[in-house]
């Protein structure tokens, strides 16, 4: 089965700044490889699918990026709203998640 | 707007069984462009993704939970359903379930469920 491996687990970042987060793949998954947003009480939310595909009424500061085993989802300027955990998902079955980034706003 | 919600008891006892249905609205579940999904989260834990259904029965399980869950479909009712049995404390979680095109290797889960806890204990 393959194993997803996120980076960092947490972070604190600022209004304004670039956030990077980045899922490692056990195995190669090509571009098969999604992102999610999660708020406490809420339905996660698919950011980015495809690896780089913006699903619709996403906002534009939401990016997803690179293939093979090395991915990555960028926010190119945070926002309040964007406090959350954040989750990659790959698409070869049997389906996973990796364990989640924490985003606080500082 | 398709939209899905889960139900089902929220209290279960230890070595029963888990039941839980999500009904499908604003959309059909015998859609060829779907597969349906079951994810869990335990509290303080991250997702996992148990099964997923095509309206036809076929089904996918996680390896990790095979031998317990069980995913069917009623596509008179649209709505597909959850059974996992012998449940145990580490099957305490919030539900949820959720759309994923049946060209899953470009898609992901959406949309969700608002989730439903369920809580093992006796």
């Amino acid at each position: 089965d393959i194993q997803l491996t996120q980076s960092p687990s947490s972070l604190s970042a600022s209004v304004g700044d670039r956030v990077t987060i980045t899922c490692r793949a056990s195995q190669i998954i090509n571009k098969y490889l999604n992102w999610y947003q999660h708020k406490p009480g809420k339905a996660p939310r698919l950011l980015i699918y495809g690896a780089s595909n913006l699903q619709g009424g996403v906002p534009s500061r939401f990016s997803g990026g690179g293939s093979g085993t090395e991915f990555s989802l960028t926010i190119s300027s945070l926002q309040p709203e964007d406090s959350a955990t954040y989750y990659c998902q790959q698409s070869y079955s049997p389906l996973s998640f990796g364990q989640g980034t924490r985003l606080e706003i500082k | 707007q398709l939209q899905l919600q889960e139900s089902g008891p929220g209290l279960v006892k230890p070595s029963e069984t888990l039941s839980l249905t999500c009904t499908v609205s604003g959309g059909s579940i015998s859609s060829r462009s779907n597969y349906w999904g079951w994810i869990r989260q335990p509290p303080g834990r991250g997702l996992e993704w148990i099964g997923s259904i095509y309206y036809s029965g076929t089904t996918y399980y996680n390896p990790s939970l095979k031998s317990r869950v069980t995913i069917s479909v009623d596509t008179s009712k649209n709505q597909f359903f959850l059974n996992l049995t012998s449940v145990t404390a580490t099957d305490t979680a919030v539900y949820y379930c959720a759309r994923l095109p049946s060209n899953w290797n470009y898609g992901g889960f959406d949309p969700w469920g608002l989730g439903t806890l369920v809580t093992v204990s006796s």
